[in-house]
């Protein structure tokens, strides 16, 4: 079945650029998000990128996609202490289809 | 203009037991998605309703049900509670008769659920 893979943790300094990385297994899906849940909120939506693009770039977010390799990677540059929180990596099932989530990456941003 | 909203935020319940989470979309958007989010983990999506049908379903028992109502809002039903069924429970509205873009998926802050 799909499987969408995250590192657990990343930590690093205020003004670094953070890159946290996800693996899926679903050749088929059409778009690939990352959604940002800080603690005790919802989901909020960050970016997506559409099966068919490389790259796509939105303010301080830069998203890659390695499709042969199955592979998104979600770049924050200039990273502040407001990022901290857990960014999650998600495939969508089918054209009306449900959202298949990593386990989350925790970003820890030290001043 | 409302994002989701869903009741109660918090919730305590007994093993055993039943519990319904409510759920009102964004403005809009007719359909409605519940997601669970175990501690530690990313969501999992339960079911899916569309016309106030059950359109598509996660690998959850029957325990769980749901239900959408004419205005879009949802409810979200478990039945003989367990202690694994302890999390966030989350709900998330989309509009179907748009191209399936991700800007269509709303979250809301969820339910917190502990079953004790």
């Amino acid at each position: 079945g799909e499987d969408v893979e995250q590192s657990l943790f990343l930590s690093v300094r205020e003004g670094d650029s953070s890159v946290i990385n996800c693996t899926y297994t679903d050749s088929s899906s059409t778009y690939l998000y990352w959604y940002k849940q800080e603690p005790g909120a919802g989901l909020q939506l960050l970016t997506y990128i559409f099966s068919n693009m490389d790259m796509k770039q939105d303010q301080r977010l830069t998203v890659l996609l390695n499709k042969k390799d199955k592979h998104l990677s979600l770049r924050i540059a200039d990273t502040q202490t407001g990022d901290s929180a857990i960014y999650f990596c998600a495939e969508k099932e089918g054209s009306q289809g449900n959202l298949i989530f990593g386990k989350g990456t925790k970003l820890s941003v030290k001043p | 203009d409302a994002g989701v909203t869903q009741s109660p935020t918090h919730l305590i319940k007994t093993r055993g037991q039943q519990v319904t989470l409510r759920c009102s979309p964004k403005s809009g958007h007719d359909t409605v998605s519940w997601y669970q989010q175990a501690l530690g983990q990313g969501p999992q999506f339960i079911f899916q309703y569309y016309e106030e049908e059950e359109r598509q379903r996660g690998n959850f028992p029957d325990r769980f049900s749901g239900h959408q109502f004419p205005n879009y809002s949802s409810e979200l039903n478990v039945n003989a509670l367990l202690l694994g069924d302890s999390a966030l429970y989350l709900c998330a509205s989309s509009l179907t008769l748009t191209d399936p873009q991700a800007m269509s998926y709303t979250f809301g802050s969820g339910t917190r659920l502990t079953v004790v």
